[in-house]
Parts: structure tokens; sequence; C-alpha cells
């Protein structure tokens, strides 16, 4: 079974487009995340999600808004897409609680091509 | 500011060879340390994660070690084989997770 999962594995769009990329886990986590790889394989944290509440949100454009429905689930949602936004996105999930700051496991990642 | 720098970019070993690859972060007031392999075009697969109290983990030939006070961890691979080739990355948390640009590994056969 696939721990955390993410839709589509790629997405080809062109600009201006609004687009929409699924990320699930099944562990149990309370807590997800979105990251970016960009071209030189930098990855940098753009969104947390703990027990469905935002509690990071990094300095990305408002044309990208996550959306938590429950604790198992955190979809990303980019608006009016860009060039700049072709990267590989990751999602991942970890434990935190009281239990202490525990390992985070991610997703086979989504790239997204912008044209 | 808290960075994570990965040295070497790049290594290209013998199959066989033992070898470390470092990663430095500038903060001492780190919570834990993940490291990571990433093979192309894949996910990223975890390796170990020391928590901040830990100076060491071992998982079969692989061993990491944290020293907070120098603000370094080393990954350490025994007998590396031509699969360990990929992209080692660690991360660190701090108040969030910041990533290293990783060692790219290339195990010769």
């Amino acid at each position: 079974d696939t721990a955390v999962s993410q839709t589509p594995k790629y997405l080809v769009t062109q600009m201006g487009n609004d687009k929409s990329i699924k990320c699930e886990q099944n562990l149990g986590h309370d807590t997800m995340y979105w990251y970016k790889q960009d071209s030189k394989k930098f990855l940098k944290i753009m969104f947390s999600y703990n027990n469905k509440e935002l509690i990071i949100n990094e300095t990305v454009p408002n044309r990208f808004s996550p959306k938590s429905p429950d604790k198992a689930h955190l979809n990303l949602h980019i608006n009016s897409l860009e060039l700049g936004d072709s990267a590989v996105y990751f999602c991942a999930s970890s434990q935190e609680g009281t239990s202490g700051y525990n390992e985070q496991f991610f997703g086979p990642g989504t790239r997204l091509t912008v044209l | 500011k808290q960075e994570v720098t990965q040295i070497p970019a790049a290594l290209s070993v013998p199959e066989g060879e033992n070898l470390v690859l470092n990663c430095s972060f500038t903060d001492s007031a780190i919570y834990n340390l993940q490291w990571f392999r990433q093979d192309p075009g894949k996910g990223l697969t975890s390796l170990l994660l020391i928590q901040s109290s830990q100076r060491e983990q071992t998982s079969g030939r692989l061993n990491a070690s944290l020293d907070k006070s120098s603000g370094r961890s080393t990954l350490y691979i025994a007998a590396s084989q031509p699969g360990d080739s990929a992209t080692y990355l660690c991360a660190v948390r701090f108040n969030k997770f910041y990533f290293g640009s990783g060692t790219k590994l290339n195990v010769k056969p």
C-alpha cells in the first residue's frame, strides 16, 4: 500500500490555466506538507498543515492555495499558472503531536510543466 | 539566517569503497535532522532520522552522526554498491524544515 500518494504524476498545461494536485496519506499522520523542487533540485517548503490547520505558509504567491478537507488529505490548487511554476511538487506527511518530531514521508511527486 | 549546505555536490567512487557525505547547518537549535535518498525522477526515500538529543543512528550499511555544536552531520556508507547511486539530501528541522541541495553519488561497478 502506498503511504503517501499524489495525483496526477505528470501535469502539462498552458499559462493562465488553473490546476489542482491531490495528496493523500494512509499513515494516520497529523501533519502534511507541500514542497517545491525547482530545476536545480532544490527543495523548499511551501505549506504545512497540522490537523487541518495551516501552520506554515511560506512566501509563495497567493495564486497557490492549499486545502485540507481532513487529516489524510492536502490538496494544492494553483490559479493563473505561470512559466515559473514549472517544477516538481512533493507532498509529505509526519506525525508530530506529543510524541515529538518524527520523520517525514514523501509522495512520488507531481511534475508540473507550464507551456 | 538558517541554511543547510551539502558538500560535495557530486561524488564518484568505485564499488566497495567506504564514503562520507557531509551536511552542515548554521544554527545549532535544531529539532532533528533527516537523511534522504532521491533516485532520478522519483520521490524521496527516508534513510535515517536523528533527533537533536541523539549523536548517531545506524541502519544496515548506513550510519549518520550529528554534532549540533559544530553544525554538522555526516552520512557514512560502508562498502558502497552501484545500487547506492542516487542523490542524497539532508533536511534539518529548525522551526521548519530546510533542505540541502544534495550530493549526487555515483558508485561505479
